[in-house]
């Protein structure tokens, strides 16, 4: 089965610096990549996902990028605000094999 | 809120009882999933539904799990003979297949065993 691995565990950043979390996965046939903000005691929520024709996407201050040949993918936030502290989680899936694997999360710290 | 729900919120029990947990995914969503996550971990895969089938179940569901969704809308999630390991919080998520695999969660159920 998929096996995800997310790294670092911990990142601080000063605030207005980037943060960039890094996963890998193991099964080539995985072509669905989300990330996932949970805040303390609250649901994870999506904030940008990756389908595995596109190398790279954006959405304001988030960015994910994407290398099928390495099979890794990676979440880029810049302009760090306090309110991006939080634990966020990547994922990996494939049309046909509905079901999410998660990373083991990166609790994201930003120092004002 | 149109989002999904889950109830009840939280449930403690003594090891041994039966619990039984509810989701109600976003309106017209076809696919609902259970997932199960522990302290510092990321949501654990527990089962899926298209409508009403049950199309796929993880080895961690063991014969004391049982979930269902008997008319395609809402679902249930039943333990019987809790343990202190059946400790976690569990996630529902819903999805639709029209608009690709977005799966959209809802607050979770956190279930103390003693």
């Amino acid at each position: 089965g998929e096996n995800v691995e997310q790294h670092p565990s911990t990142l601080s950043v000063q605030e207005g610096d980037s943060a960039v979390i890094k996963c890998t996965y193991s099964d080539s046939a995985s072509n669905y990549f989300p990330w996932y903000k949970q805040e303390l005691g609250k649901r994870p929520q999506l904030i940008i996902d990756i389908r595995s024709n596109v190398g790279e996407k954006k959405d304001q201050r988030i960015a994910v990028t994407l290398n099928k040949t390495a099979k890794h993918f990676s979440l880029h936030i810049t302009e760090t605000q306090p309110e991006d502290s939080a634990v966020y989680f990547c994922a990996a899936s494939y049309f046909g094999n509905e079901k999410l694997t998660f990373g083991t999360g990166t609790r994201l710290t930003i120092i004002p | 809120d149109t989002g999904v729900s889950q109830d009840p919120r939280h449930k403690i029990t003594k090891r041994g009882q039966n619990v039984t947990f509810r989701c109600d995914p976003i309106s017209e969503h076809n696919r609902l999933y259970w997932y199960r996550q522990t302290l510092g971990q990321g949501p654990e895969f527990l089962t899926y539904f298209q409508n009403e089938a049950q199309l796929e179940k993880s080895r961690l569901l063991s014969d004391r799990f049982s979930a269902e969704r008997p008319k395609g809308s809402f679902s249930t999630l039943e333990i019987q003979r809790t343990e202190q390991g059946d400790s976690a919080m569990y996630l529902c998520a819903s999805a639709t297949s029209r608009t690709g695999n977005e799966q959209f969660f809802g607050p979770g159920t956190r279930l103390t065993v003693l």
